[in-house]
C-alpha cells in the first residue's frame, strides 16, 4: 500500500456507541493530522502529532480522543458523539514538522451519528 | 494567525473556457500558499504550491497560480476547462510552523 490509508471509509454510530477511526501512512512522514470536513465550512484542524507527540489540540471536545502510537499510525477514538459531529474526517501527514510543506491526505472516513 | 478567503462557493464554466478561482490570504509572515483539489468521495490532493520562489507557479493538470503580494491574492487559473476538472478546490495558507489553514472551498462545475 502507498500513501495515507483510512479505515473505515464509512461509519454509522449511535450517540452512545464507542468507535475508532484509523489512519496509516506509508510515506515515512513525521507529522500526522486529523481534520474535520463539514458541508459549507472550511476544513477544521483538530489535532496535530509531530514525532508521536501531540502538538496541537484545536479546542476539540473531549468526546474525540486521538492516539498516535507511532509515526505511522493515528487513531481517533469516538464516544458519546452528537449528530452535529457527522462529517468527513480526514487524516493527513507531512514529512517534517515545523517546515511548511505539502500535506498528504487520506480519502477520509464518512461518519454519521444518529 | 493566517487565513484565506475564497471568493465564490460555486463557479460554473463551459468546457474549453477559462477557469478562474479566486483566493485572498491574510498572513503576518511571508506565507506559503497551496491549492488542493478534492474529487467526490476522495481526500484532498495537491495541485500546486508557492513557497517564495517564482511568483507564477505551475501545477498538475494544466493549472497555474500567481502570487501577488500587493493584492494578497493567489488566484488559480486554467486556460481551457475540461469535464474532468469538475471538483472542489481549496486554497490554503501555511506559516513556517506547518499550521495550514484552508478556505471554505469553491465547487467547479464544467458544462459540456
Amino acid at each position: 500500500e502507498t500513501g495515507v490509508t483510512q479505515t473505515p471509509r464509512h461509519l454509522v454510530m449511535g450517540m452512545t456507541n464507542k468507535k475508532s477511526l484509523k489512519c496509516e501512512q506509508h510515506l515515512g512522514h513525521n507529522a500526522m493530522y486529523w481534520y474535520k470536513q463539514s458541508a459549507k465550512k472550511p476544513l477544521e484542524l483538530m489535532f496535530v502529532y509531530n514525532f508521536k507527540e501531540q502538538t496541537e489540540n484545536n479546542s476539540v471536545p473531549s468526546r474525540f480522543s486521538p492516539e498516535c502510537p507511532n509515526s505511522s499510525h493515528l487513531f481517533l477514538h469516538l464516544h458519546t458523539l452528537q449528530p452535529e459531529d457527522s462529517a468527513l474526517y480526514l487524516c493527513a501527514s507531512s514529512q517534517d514538522p515545523g517546515v511548511a510543506g505539502e500535506l498528504f491526505f487520506g480519502e477520509g472516513s464518512r461518519l454519521t451519528v444518529l | 494567525a493566517q487565513s484565506v478567503t475564497q471568493l465564490g462557493s460555486h463557479v460554473s464554466v463551459s468546457e474549453g473556457a477559462l477557469v478562474l478561482l479566486r483566493c485572498n490570504y491574510s498572513s503576518s509572515v511571508p506565507p506559503y500558499l497551496f491549492w488542493y483539489v478534492q474529487y467526490p468521495n476522495q481526500g484532498l490532493q495537491l495541485l500546486l504550491k508557492y513557497t517564495s520562489a517564482a511568483t507564477l507557479v505551475k501545477g498538475i493538470n494544466g493549472f497555474e497560480a500567481e502570487f501577488k503580494k500587493s493584492e494578497t491574492s493567489f488566484h488559480l487559473t486554467k486556460p481551457s476547462a475540461h469535464m474532468s476538472d469538475a471538483a472542489e478546490y481549496f486554497c490554503a495558507v501555511s506559516d513556517r510552523n506547518n499550521d495550514m489553514r484552508f478556505g471554505a472551498g469553491t465547487r467547479l462545475t464544467v458544462k459540456p
